[in-house]
């Protein structure tokens, strides 16, 4: 059964810091991983997609790596924002059987302090 | 567009009553999730559609959960009867695409608070 890990719950970081979010996955036979940003009392925005066959993908100030051999994931922010403040899940694919599954982290927490 | 439409917003009831979420996916799209998230447990699949009909309730938790998708535009998530265990929020997704893995969607979601 897959799990998806993300360490820490929570973080808080000053205005203008490059940081980094990580994932763990259990069972390397993923078909894509995704991270979502997530505001409080709103749903789940996709930021960034990855292929299992990639590793990396990069969309503004974000950027997410990939390593399936070793299952983890990570999402660098550059130069963060107060704006950057919400829950980042990463989420995970792969088959089970017949059907194709879709395995979420906790998330983490971010705080941005102006 | 306006996205992915989920009512209530917030519905709060008592032990034993039926509960009914509702969901307007958005035009076009192929494929239905319902999603529920607790502290607890997370972000937990419990069931898709793709082209109306479902493909994978394994997640759905006891009989007690039911979902529809009459049409296209529409779909209901029930719980009869709800018990407090059943609290969470109550997401439900859609994508242009028939996978789990492709770009879903998010409504705002339900929040569900059963006394």
């Amino acid at each position: 059964k897959q799990e998806v890990t993300q360490i820490p719950a929570a973080l808080s970081v000053p205005e203008g810091e490059n940081l980094v979010l990580n994932c763990s996955f259990t069972d390397s036979a993923i078909y894509n991983l995704q991270w979502f940003r997530q505001d409080p009392g709103k749903g789940l925005t996709s930021l960034l997609l990855i292929q299992s066959s990639q590793r990396e993908q990069t969309s503004g100030r974000l950027n997410a790596s990939l390593d399936k051999s070793s299952g983890r994931s990570t999402l660098y922010i550059a130069a963060s924002q107060p704006g950057d403040s919400a829950t980042y899940l990463c989420a995970v694919s792969s088959l089970t059987g017949a059907n194709s599954k879709l395995t979420f982290g906790k998330g983490i927490t971010l705080s941005v302090r102006p | 567009d306006a996205g992915v439409i989920q009512s209530p917003r917030h519905e709060v009831t008592e032990m034993g009553q039926e509960v009914t979420l509702r969901c307007k996916p958005i035009s076009g799209h192929n494929s239905l999730f319902w999603y529920r998230q607790t502290m607890m447990r997370g972000l937990e699949l419990l069931i898709y559609f793709n082209n109306n009909v479902p493909i994978d309730d394994s997640g759905m938790p006891e009989d007690r959960f039911s979902a529809k998708m009459p049409n296209a535009s529409f779909s209901t998530l029930k719980i009869q009867p709800s018990e407090p265990r059943d609290s969470a929020v109550y997401f439900c997704a859609s994508s242009l695409a028939s996978e789990v893995w492709d770009e879903q969607f998010f409504g705002p979601g339900t929040r569900l608070t059963v006394l």
